[in-house]
């Protein structure tokens, strides 16, 4: 079967750095993707990995490693903001994306 | 530009009955796809609608179905509705075939009493 992990709950302290571990085991690999969903809203794109290595955008940051089936999302110089659920997706070989449960974060002051 | 706009935004039905769900997708976007999202569960997949062609389906019964039409507005449909299909109901548009990540509308919530 398909499976992601991912912790169920995190908490950091604000100005810290925090990263999100995933691991997949899927029918093939066609691209891991973080998104961010606060409580009581849609999803949110972060960021889109298919090659091995390091994305970074601002603040966030995704690391991929294709023959580990792993993947983490670094978020540093943490904000308030910040508290809510990150979720890893991974679009498998026939182009289904399947996400994990999430990791929901919570920052405190 | 206009996000994807899902209607309607909540729903109470009653077992048995059926359901249509609504999804317009961002302009120019011809790839819809449909979440179920529970507290439990997390986001369980669907159906993936790509030029009004059913490329993908998750693991569910029958009683889930949907259509893309050719505008790319999509429906899904739940027929003989269970207490277990209380979820919130999430469509997410693309632009083609090689995704870069998905744009969500803000989702159905559904409640069967």
């Amino acid at each position: 079967g398909q499976n992601i992990d991912q912790p169920t709950e995190m908490t950091a302290t604000e100005g810290a750095i925090v990263q999100i571990n995933c691991t997949y085991q899927t029918s093939g690999f066609n691209g891991l993707f973080w998104y961010q969903q606060h409580a009581g809203e849609a999803p949110t794109f972060l960021s889109y990995n298919v090659l091995d290595g390091l994305e970074e955008k601002g603040r966030f940051s995704s690391f991929l490693s294709r023959s580990k089936g792993y993947s983490y999302l670094l978020l540093k110089e943490l904000q308030m903001k910040d508290s809510a659920s990150y979720l890893c997706a991974v679009r498998d070989r026939g182009f289904k994306t399947i996400f994990g449960a999430g990791t929901r974060l919570f920052v405190k002051a | 530009k206009a996000g994807v706009t899902q209607t309607p935004r909540y729903l109470i039905k009653t077992r048995g009955q059926q359901v249509t769900l609504s999804c317009s997708p961002i302009s120019g976007h011809r790839s819809v796809s449909w979440y179920q999202q529970t507290p439990g569960q997390g986001l369980q997949f669907l159906f993936e609608y790509f030029s009004e062609t059913q490329r993908n389906k998750g693991n569910f019964p029958g009683r889930f179905s949907g259509r893309q039409f050719s505008n790319s507005r999509s429906e899904m449909n739940v027929s003989t509705l269970e207490l277990g299909d209380s979820a919130l109901y999430l469509c997410a548009s693309s632009l083609d075939e090689q995704v870069r990540g998905y744009t969500f509308g803000s989702g159905t919530r559904l409640t069967v009493v």
